[in-house]
């Protein structure tokens, strides 16, 4: 039969608004984790990553929080643009050379 | 500023065929990945290479799927016999090393197996 794709989570924001796009970890050995953006027909791309032993970080517009208690991730994005339309992944990395990518959410900032 | 690259963007092919997917990554990189993304659904780690052996692989790189560096430059993923359920985009990415853990993708090849 013909296979259907996950549903991703979906999240509208107006533009200027902070956006906040969660994602559930699934191996409490995972010490390093990244976001990444991917666009329509792109690969993805390098938003900010966090090591285990940190659970805040922050770059430019853009915060990861880390609660390795209930192994969760969160992207904090401020002052949403239309450009930061695009669907994003956390990914987890366990020691090791592997990384495991989450469903993903897909923004949509409305402007 | 460097980018990983991929070729072809796609590739069209018929069920039992081989295909090589090729990858250029940043030059002065040392780890290489092989990802696949169906589409609609999460990208999913193939294998790891580096120092020119793999590394890690997942449950998805059987026996069907290779991976190569034949030269200073190109990473190949190599498919002996398609199946229908091959068709996805395949990403390539690279990292310079383990004190540096950013990985940075292609833009990626659609594989359609007819």
């Amino acid at each position: 039969g013909e296979s259907v794709g996950l549903h991703l989570p979906t999240l509208s924001v107006q533009e200027g608004d902070n956006s906040i796009i969660n994602c559930a970890y699934s191996n409490s050995a995972s010490d390093y984790f990244i976001w990444y953006k991917q666009e329509s027909g792109k690969g993805p791309q390098f938003i900010i990553d966090i090591r285990s032993n940190m659970d805040k970080r922050q770059g430019q517009r853009v915060t990861v929080l880390l609660n390795k208690t209930v192994k969760h991730l969160s992207l904090q994005i401020a002052a949403t643009q239309p450009g930061d339309s695009a669907v994003y992944f956390c990914a987890e990395s366990p020691p090791g050379n592997q990384f495991y990518f989450g469903t993903g959410t897909s923004l949509t900032v409305i402007p | 500023e460097p980018e990983v690259t991929q070729t072809p963007s796609h590739q069209v092919t018929q069920m039992g065929q081989e295909v090589i997917l090729r990858c250029v990554p940043i030059s002065n990189h040392l780890y290489f990945y092989w990802y696949r993304q169906i589409l609609g659904q999460k990208v999913e780690f193939l294998v790891s290479f580096y120092n020119n052996e793999i590394s890690e692989k997942s449950e998805i790189f059987d026996d069907q799927f290779s991976v190569e560096r034949p030269d200073g430059s190109n990473f190949t993923l190599k498919i002996r016999s398609t199946k229908l359920e091959d068709s996805a985009m395949y990403f390539c990415a690279s990292r310079a090393g383990p004190s540096t853990d950013t990985q940075y993708f292609g833009p990626g090849t659609r594989l359609t197996v007819l």
